[in-house]
């Protein structure tokens, strides 16, 4: 049974780039949760995808558009990369959106932008 | 002041030891989560816990939903041990917030 899996592991972009991380939940998982994590601090909760459509939204600008097909897998869009958007870029997958459904969390994917 | 704190940010140990980290929140919440965070990024799910107690080999996991507390506990403590261990509580529907990790450093 796989995981969660992300890809790509790492990239490096320069300022003003558009980027696309993509995930794929664990099997039998449709909610999946997208995170950001600079170093040394915690992840920082962006926005997560149910049925196909955007349920929750953190902090974030509109820079940071998603999508979720019809498979449950996922994409993070980051528009107009910024120097602060370097960071670890952290995927979940949990089953519906019932409270306390435990998330499983995916291997990262490393972005510096440059 | 965020609404997950850990503590201590960083603690080293020597192998064997008995090793505890804590975590408070300020919110009302459905469950907790301890993650275990590897150098390279990927995270683990320890356990997730909405009362009581659990444990999972040396691990072992305490919440006190009254006092908003909960607390990792890593018996005999190994060199493998070594990671940032997360704090993470669900407030609602699949969003978790997270403390910013303690720093573990078990030497040999």
């Amino acid at each position: 049974d796989a995981g969660v899996t992300q890809s790509p592991t790492h990239l490096i972009k320069t300022r003003g780039q558009q980027v696309t991380l993509r995930c794929s939940p664990k099997s039998g998982h449709d909610t999946v949760s997208w995170y950001q994590q600079a170093l040394g601090q915690g992840p920082q909760f962006i926005f997560q995808y149910y049925e196909e459509e955007e349920r929750q939204r953190g902090n974030f600008p509109d820079r940071f558009s998603g999508h979720q097909f019809p498979n449950y897998s996922s994409e993070l869009n980051v528009n107009a990369l910024l120097l602060g958007d370097s960071a670890l870029y952290l995927c979940a997958s949990s089953l519906g959106l019932s409270m306390g459904n435990e998330q499983f969390f995916g291997p990262g994917t490393r972005l510096t932008v440059l | 002041k965020n609404e997950v704190e850990q503590s201590p940010q960083n603690l080293t140990a020597q192998e064997g030891e008995f090793i505890t980290i804590n975590c408070s929140y300020s919110v009302g919440i459905s469950a907790l989560h301890w993650l275990q965070q590897h150098p390279g990024g990927g995270i683990v799910s320890l356990f997730m816990l909405s009362s009581g107690k659990k444990k999972h080999g040396r691990l072992i996991a305490t919440i006190n939903i009254q006092e908003k507390h909960s607390s990792l506990h890593i018996t005999a403590s190994h060199p493998r041990d070594s990671a940032v261990y997360i704090c993470a509580v669900s407030i609602n529907a699949g969003k978790s917030t997270f403390g910013d990790g303690t720093t573990l450093t078990v030497k040999p």
